[in-house]
């Protein structure tokens, strides 16, 4: 099946820094989501970007698929920031993913104040 | 909206029982998948529904079924539990129209310990 890498696994910042989390994967996708896990367990999906770029505030995500790599960015991070970070796709030639995603097996990231 | 919801929250079961766990997508969605998170892992696929037809399942033992009501609503049930059984349970809906045809909203999740 697609293998799904993160780097790095832990990251620790100082508040109001800025970070680029990167996800590679082994094969053609169609799907390509960002999730941030809080400390409590809930899984926020950040961005749906199986190709392009995208902005959400301090957050942007792009996905280069010719290369087969994510990146996500966060600037000015703050302490609400810190959980995991995770990368999850579906490949393509599988056709419609019908959520099933794999996910990757994350960064951890750690902001202090 | 409400969210996606799922309860319960926590369950404590010994090896051997059957448990059910069950999931609310949000309102309007239609398709619902199931997870499973081990501690210090990414989340697994276990199984999709989508208008109420299995449409996905991952690489888990037969104990594991699931089902979707004509509300969209979801159950998962796991029997014989086993201590490695212990883990988050998570249940995301998605709403198959649109560009975004396939992102997906978790709920917060059940936490299961086995005994």
């Amino acid at each position: 099946g697609i293998q799904v890498e993160q780097s790095p696994p832990d990251l620790i910042l100082q508040e109001g820094a800025n970070s680029t989390l990167r996800c590679n994967f082994s094969d053609s996708v169609n799907n390509l989501q960002w999730f941030h896990q809080n400390p409590w367990g809930q899984l926020i999906n950040l961005f749906y970007i199986p190709s392009g770029t995208k902005q959400n505030g301090r957050l942007s995500a792009t996905t280069v698929a010719t290369e087969r790599y994510s990146l996500l960015y966060i600037s000015s991070s703050q302490t609400t920031d810190s959980g995991v970070y995770f990368c999850a796709v579906a490949p393509r030639a599988g056709g419609t993913s019908y959520g099933k995603l794999t996910f990757g097996q994350g960064t951890i990231l750690t902001v202090h104040p | 909206d409400a969210g996606v919801t799922q309860s319960p929250t926590h369950l404590i079961k010994t090896r051997g029982q059957h448990v059910t766990l069950r999931c609310s997508p949000i309102s309007g969605h239609k398709s619902v998948s199931w997870y499973q998170q081990v501690l210090g892992q990414g989340p697994q696929f276990i199984f999709q529904y989508y208008e109420k037809e299995e449409r996905g399942r991952g690489n888990f033992p037969d104990r594991f079924s699931a089902r979707q009501f004509p509300n969209y609503s979801s159950e998962l049930n796991v029997n014989a539990l086993l201590l490695g059984d212990s883990a988050l349970y998570l249940c995301a809906s998605s709403f198959p129209a649109g560009t975004e045809v396939e992102k997906l909203f978790f709920g917060s999740g059940t936490q299961l310990s086995v005994l």
